[in-house]
C-alpha cells in the first residue's frame, strides 16, 4: 500500500545537537511538507517542496533545514539553532492536479529536547 | 493570503448528540476546502473535500460539511454522536492552482461524554 512513512515515531536528542528526521512517500506525489504542530497553536508550516531539487520557506523556517534530491524523500533537520525544538512534526504530501487534492499525512514524529 | 478560523478550540457533546464543530475561511477566490481528524500522536486523515459541484459534501464515518460562500463557512456535522469520534478536527483551505499550499485552522478538539 502507498503512504507516508516518517521514521523514528519518537526521538530524544540533547540540546545544541542537530537532528534529521526521516520522511518518505511511495505515492508518486509531486509535493511535499513539513508541519510543526503544538497544543492550541495548529499546524504551522517549516518548508515545502514541489519539485525535486527546489523547496521554499513556510512561515516558521527559522532554525530548521531540508532537502529534496529525490522525488520520494523530503528529510527535515532540526539545528541547533532552533530556540525551542520540541514538538510533533508532521510531512504531508500531494499530487499536483487541475484540482486541490489535499494532502496525504505521515504518523508523525515527537521530538523531545533536553 | 488565506485565512481559516474554527470557532470554539473545544466542544464537548453527549453521545447520540449532533455534533456541530464550525470552520469560517477568507478567500478572494473560490476555495478548495477540506475537513481532517486526527487522533492521539497520530497524522491527519482526510474526513471530506469541498471542491467544485455540490455544496453538500459528505465524508467518511458519518460526517458532512456544507459549503456556503455568502458565509463563507464550511462546518462540519453528524447525527449522532460516537464516542470512538473524540479526536482533534481541523478544517484547511487552498486556492488551487499552481499553491499547492492548504492553510489549516488551529483546530477543534471534539470530546464525546458517555
Amino acid at each position: 500500500d502507498g503512504g507516508i512513512t516518517q521514521s523514528p515515531k519518537y526521538l530524544f536528542r540533547k540540546e545544541g545537537q542537530n537532528v534529521t528526521l526521516s520522511c518518505e512517500q511511495n505515492l508518486n506525489h509531486d509535493a511535499m511538507y513539513w508541519y510543526r504542530q503544538d497544543p492550541g497553536q495548529g499546524l504551522r508550516l517549516i518548508y515545502y517542496s514541489q519539485i525535486v531539487n527546489d523547496f521554499q520557506k513556510g512561515d516558521i523556517a527559522e532554525g530548521y533545514s531540508v532537502s529534496r534530491e529525490k522525488k520520494e524523500s523530503f528529510p527535515l533537520t532540526v539545528t541547533s539553532a532552533q530556540k525551542n525544538p520540541t514538538a510533533f512534526y508532521l510531512c504531508a504530501s500531494s499530487i499536483w492536479a487541475r484540482e486541490l487534492n489535499g494532502y496525504t499525512f505521515g504518523s508523525g514524529t515527537r521530538l523531545t529536547v533536553v | 493570503a488565506q485565512s481559516v478560523t474554527q470557532l470554539g478550540s473545544h466542544v464537548s457533546v453527549s453521545e447520540g448528540a449532533l455534533v456541530l464543530l464550525r470552520c469560517n475561511y477568507s478567500s478572494s477566490v473560490p476555495p478548495y476546502l477540506f475537513w481532517y481528524v486526527q487522533y492521539p500522536n497520530q497524522g491527519l486523515q482526510l474526513l471530506l473535500k469541498y471542491t467544485t459541484g455540490a455544496t453538500l459534501v459528505k465524508g467518511i464515518n458519518g460526517f458532512e460539511a456544507e459549503f456556503k460562500k455568502s458565509e463563507t463557512s464550511f462546518h462540519l456535522t453528524k447525527p449522532s454522536a460516537h464516542m470512538s469520534d473524540a479526536a482533534e478536527y481541523f478544517c484547511a483551505a487552498g486556492s488551487g492552482g499552481s499553491n499547492y499550499k492548504l492553510t489549516f485552522g488551529k483546530g477543534t478538539l471534539l470530546t464525546v461524554n458517555p
